[in-house]
């Protein structure tokens, strides 16, 4: 099945500044890949996502970008803002298969 | 729009007790989800649903999980009996089909003690 790793697992940036998330998925098979964002005692919000047929998506502050040939895709938040505290997670699925989460990072924007 | 409601928001059990969660979908969704999403890590899929039919149920544990979704609309989750390991949040997400964007209700944390 399909594994998601997703690093770093906690990144803290100063208000401003940019932040990046990676992630790597195993199955080649994979063309969706939806990026979630959950803050405290809420549930995953989708953010941003992408398929496989582009290679970059952007969306004012956030953009998404996949390299197929080495199976890893990117968030890209720019000017980060204290409500970009949260955690993130990045996603893969195969068609209409199930999405396979990372392990999450932790985004702190410190003042 | 309104969106992925859960309910409860909490639950507080015994080990060896039952309980069951509640999930209303987006309107017009045909694909349901549920996810358990233990502290730290990132959602894994129990079982998803296609209108009332299931898809995936590869990772229910179903010697104490059961779910149904009785007229493709709304869904229950039971657990019964409850073990401590199933400490979590129980998340619920719906798609318009198979394989759209998936949106997530703010789910049900359930402790068991």
């Amino acid at each position: 099945g399909e594994n998601v790793e997703q690093h770093p697992s906690t990144l803290s940036v100063q208000e401003g500044d940019s932040a990046v998330i990676k992630c790597t998925y195993s199955d080649s098979a994979s063309n969706y890949f939806p990026w979630y964002k959950q803050e405290l005692g809420k549930g995953p919000q989708l953010i941003i996502d992408i398929r496989s047929n582009v290679g970059e998506k952007k969306d004012q502050r956030i953009a998404v970008t996949l390299n197929k040939t080495a199976k890893h895709f990117s968030l890209h938040i720019t000017e980060t803002q204290p409500e970009d505290s949260a955690v993130y997670f990045c996603a893969a699925s195969a068609g209409n298969e199930k999405l396979t989460f990372g392990t999450g990072t932790r985004l702190t924007i410190i003042p | 729009e309104a969106g992925v409601a859960q309910s409860p928001r909490y639950k507080i059990i015994e080990k060896r007790q039952s309980v069951a969660f509640w999930c209303n979908p987006i309107s017009g969704h045909a694909t349901l989800y549920w996810y358990q999403q233990i502290l730290g890590q990132g959602p894994k899929l129990l079982i998803q649903f296609q209108n009332n039919g299931v898809v995936d149920d590869s990772q229910l544990p179903k010697d104490r999980f059961s779910a149904e979704r009785l007229k493709g609309v709304d869904s229950t989750l039971k657990i019964q009996p409850a073990k401590l390991e199933d400490s979590a949040v129980y998340l619920c997400a719906s798609s318009l089909v198979e394989g759209a964007k998936a949106f997530f209700g703010q789910g049900t944390r359930l402790t068991v003690v």
